[in-house]
């Protein structure tokens, strides 16, 4: 089964910190996601990265940056976190670009 | 833009009986997959069925089947004899450009 980790279930930062969220993917995926989840909005996507230090932007990449030194790990990274990035964070895998993906159980953020 | 609709925000089902959650997309794709996940209560986001666009037939997986009408570009899920545990968030997911986009999401809500 693949299987896809996420660093923390639950974080509360404070507004200016910078925040790392770590994602592993055991499964040799090339495809990796970032998706931000909020009532009503569904999960739209921050960023993704199609190889090894790859990255492409998805509809809403402003605050965020990510990181993929390897090819099982991609993290979203935070510069300056401000309040209105309180939202659940999904990290997500796949084999091919268009087909199924696996997700992580979620990083619930709050920035206070 | 937003190109997965799902216009049922809540749906609530008796134990047993059958519901129907829809779904429309719009892609530009000729050749794609169409993708419904379960997001169950404080729990991983799963695959629940997959169906490929070139394929006429409907796709089935136990319980779970779709309506697809590609001319019209609707995906609906249907769930025969809803069981407790089919309650969650379920969402529609279709390929656009580089990525996968996501609807809002439907609660399905089980009752005894």
């Amino acid at each position: 089964d693949v299987k896809v980790t996420q660093s923390s279930r639950y974080l509360v930062k404070r507004t200016g910190e910078k925040v790392f969220l770590e994602c592993v993917q055991d499964m040799d995926h090339e495809n990796m996601f970032w998706y931000r989840q909020d009532p009503g909005l569904g999960l739209r996507l921050i960023y993704f990265s199609y190889d090894v230090k790859m990255k492409e932007k998805g509809d809403i990449p402003e605050g965020y940056s990510v990181s993929r030194e390897k090819k099982e790990r991609f993290s979203l990274i935070l510069e300056s976190a401000s309040t209105n990035q309180t939202s659940m964070y999904l990290c997500a895998s796949s084999l091919v670009r268009y087909n199924e993906q696996f997700f992580g159980p979620g990083t619930r953020l709050t920035v206070l | 833009a937003q190109t997965v609709t799902q216009s049922q925000p809540e749906m609530s089902v008796q134990e047993a009986e059958t519901v129907t959650l829809s779904c429309t997309y719009d892609t530009s794709e000729s050749d794609y997959y169409l993708f419904w996940y379960k997001q169950p209560p404080s729990r991983q986001m799963i695959l629940v069925i997959r169906q490929e666009a070139y394929k006429q037939q409907n796709a089935t997986e136990n319980r779970f089947s779709v309506n697809f009408q590609k001319a019209a570009k609707s995906f609906s899920l249907k769930i025969s004899d809803s069981q407790l545990g089919d309650a969650a968030m379920y969402f529609c997911a279709s390929p656009n450009n580089n990525d996968m986009r996501f609807g809002a999401g439907t609660r399905l809500t089980v009752k005894p």
